[in-house]
């Protein structure tokens, strides 16, 4: 099945700093999707983009699926942004069905 | 307010005694999941749907029953639950419009212990 891989595992920012994640999957996908989950488990939706780039205040994501990845950017982070950031992938597997896969998170916390 | 809906949040409970956690959306999306959230391991799928009367397995079904009666709701059984099956639950519904999976809403989690 797809693979999908997440970088950096763990990353810690001192508060204002900008960060850049990344997701890379191998196999063409026909959606992606970028999630937060906060400290109380909650998984809040950030960005459905299956191509180009959105942005969303001080978040914005980039998928390249010709080259299999995304990357999400989060600007002068706050305290609230601590974390795992999580990718899902959807692709169609061998059987036709279309399958959900999610990456393996990057663990963020944001220091004051 | 379009949202996802899980019911029981938090639940303890024994080996051996069935149970059912409750999962409704109000968007009238076709398509609805059951995952489990694991450390080390990330999300995995255990059921899906893509509509009423139509429900297959994903990726770690063994100990799981669902069903899909309704288009709204999609429960997941617990027929006799075991310690290993403690885990973060999450259900998540999306609109399958144009034929491929459109953006996945998640319910708020069922944190889950069983003794």
């Amino acid at each position: 099945g797809i693979q999908v891989e997440q970088s950096p595992p763990d990353l810690i920012l001192q508060e204002g700093a900008n960060s850049t994640l990344r997701c890379n999957f191998s196999d063409s996908v026909n959606n992606l999707q970028w999630f937060h989950q906060n400290p109380w488990g909650q998984l809040i939706n950030l960005f459905y983009i299956p191509s180009g780039t959105k942005q969303n205040g001080r978040l914005s994501a980039t998928t390249v699926a010709t080259e299999r990845y995304s990357l999400l950017y989060i600007s002068s982070s706050q305290t609230t942004d601590s974390g795992v950031y999580f990718c899902a992938v959807v692709n169609s597997g061998l059987d036709g069905y279309q399958k959900v896969t999610f990456g393996t998170g990057t663990k963020l916390q944001v220091i004051p | 307010e379009a949202q996802v809906t899980q019911n029981p949040r938090y639940l303890i409970t024994v080996t051996g005694k069935k149970l059912t956690v409750t999962c409704s959306q109000n968007m009238n999306h076709e398509y609805m999941s059951w995952y489990r959230q694991d450390p080390g391991l990330g999300l995995r799928q255990i059921y899906y749907s893509m509509n009423v009367e139509v429900t297959d397995k994903g990726d770690v079904p063994e100990g799981y029953k669902v069903s899909r009666k309704e288009k709204r709701n999609f429960p997941l059984i617990l027929e006799s639950p075991s310690p290993n099956q403690t885990s973060l639950y999450f259900c998540a519904s999306s609109s399958l419009a144009g034929g491929r999976y459109n953006e996945q809403f998640f319910g708020p989690g069922t944190r889950l212990t069983v003794l």
